[in-house]
């Protein structure tokens, strides 16, 4: 079992529509939680992240996360097709002073005009 | 704005062929890694630096090296390149005990 399962989609929406992306982990030891966006032929940007249980908005964007059930969301009010994108969740885990990052394999995501 | 930069966008390489992919970055950022992105896999990570002359293994280090002589600068090194190394390779860096990473617009590498 993956430490970070995402499904890969892809999801297909109409402009407006409200997206929800999640992603579930399995380990407990997880600290930060991030989503990056990734255009097609680029690298993946930073979003947003958060470290605590609850909902963070960041304009058209929430990230959401549910430690007990060790699950996490995006969220994207009134998307635009420039949403569309691949959307990777990412953790992060302590190791030795450094902060490992596992990603989840991404969600391509289409909004269609 | 942090900026990453990569050498090559698109490569195309002989099974055997040593290949050099160099990732330069210009926030004086103490890590820098590598990553491959396949699809199904999503991103693995091959080798990070905490500091210039360090190096320590990733979850799939084999049939690569790096080397880091200077902070900006971070190189993958496939010491013989092989088809099952056809992938793309994302370099990112970020500040020392951070969880914020930066990267790079990848190399797509195609070895025939």
């Amino acid at each position: 079992q993956k430490e970070v399962e995402q499904d890969p989609g892809p999801l297909s929406v109409p402009e407006g529509a409200i997206v929800s992306l999640n992603c579930t982990y399995s380990n407990s030891a997880f600290q930060y939680f991030m989503w990056y966006r990734q255009y097609s032929r680029k690298g993946p940007e930073l979003l947003m992240y958060t470290y605590s249980s609850g909902n963070k908005e960041d304009g058209r964007f929430t990230a959401q996360v549910d430690k007990s059930s060790k699950y996490i969301s995006l969220f994207i009010r009134d998307s635009q097709p420039s949403d569309s994108a691949t959307y990777l969740c990412a953790m992060t885990l302590n190791s030795g002073g450094y902060q490992k990052v596992t990603f989840g394999t991404g969600t391509k995501l289409q909004v269609i005009p | 704005d942090v900026k990453v930069t990569q050498s090559s966008r698109y490569l195309v390489k002989r099974t055997g062929e040593k290949v050099f992919l160099e990732c330069v970055q210009d926030m004086d950022h103490e890590n820098m890694f590598w990553y491959r992105q396949d699809p199904g896999l999503g991103l693995r990570l091959i080798y990070f630096s905490y500091d210039v002359k360090m190096k320590e293994k990733g979850d799939i280090p084999e049939g690569y090296s790096v080397s880091r002589e200077k902070k900006e600068r971070f190189s993958l090194i496939l010491e013989s390149a092989s088809t099952n190394q056809t992938s793309m390779y994302l370099c990112a860096s970020s500040l020392g005990g951070s969880k914020t990473q930066y990267f790079g617009p990848g190399t797509r590498l195609l070895v025939l």
